[in-house]
């Protein structure tokens, strides 16, 4: 079995802040996806990439940057951080197969103060 | 794009009672549909996937039948348990390279005892 480590728990910052969310995985899965989870809403893509140093834009990058350094690790940017996109932020990752399932982390909930 | 439509929630049962959460999807393609399941604090998790037309996926008492000319997926439970109370995840896959997913909004089932 793995696990996936979303870092950190609770995440507080001001409007207008950078804020970095980070999400490790021991399953040595090559895709990796980042989604918001709003209250009532279901999940929105907002970044995935398919190996190391691949990134693609979901349907809710903007506002976002991420990065994909090492397979085993994506890290996902706030680059100004406003009220309206206070959140759960959820990590996953994936075989390459297809149709394979996705496993996720616990997820980052963030405050925007 | 493709979409998925699920009921709407907040869902309240009594325990031993019957579960239906109706998914509805729209996609000009052949997807594999799935069911995930969230409990508080954790990020979702695979309940069962179907990636054929016509066939039934199970797992833990809870089933959905794939409905190609309906376009359905519906998520039934003969008798619900306290312990089910999460929110359900209607979600839909169309490219095997990416894996990515397109979720419903979600219902939130609460069982009372």
């Amino acid at each position: 079995g793995g696990i996936i480590t979303q870092t950190p728990k609770f995440l507080i910052g001001q409007e207008g802040q950078k804020l970095t969310l980070k999400c490790q995985q021991n399953f040595n899965h090559d895709t990796m996806y980042w989604y918001r989870q709003d209250s009532g809403k279901g999940l929105r893509l907002i970044y995935y990439s398919i190996t190391e140093n691949d990134l693609q834009k979901g349907d809710l990058s903007e506002g976002y940057d991420a990065s994909r350094e090492k397979k085993s690790s994506f890290s996902l940017t706030v680059t100004s951080a406003q009220k309206n996109e206070m959140a759960v932020f959820l990590c996953a990752s994936s075989p390459p197969s297809g149709y394979a399932e996705q496993f996720f982390g616990p997820g980052t909930r963030l405050t925007v103060l | 794009g493709d979409s998925v439509t699920q009921t709407e929630g907040p869902v309240t049962l009594s325990e031993g009672t019957s579960l239906t959460v109706n998914c509805s999807y729209e996609t000009k393609q052949y997807p594999t549909l799935f069911w995930y399941v969230q409990y508080p604090g954790e990020g979702p998790q695979l309940l069962f996937k179907v990636p054929k037309a016509n066939e039934k996926g199970s797992n833990r008492g809870f089933e959905a039948t794939y409905n190609k000319e309906a376009t359905s997926f519906h998520l039934q439970k003969a008798s619900v348990q306290e312990s089910d109370s999460a929110v359900y995840y209607c979600a839909l896959n169309v490219n095997t390279n990416t894996g990515k997913l397109t979720f419903g909004d979600g219902t939130v089932l609460t069982v009372k005892p």
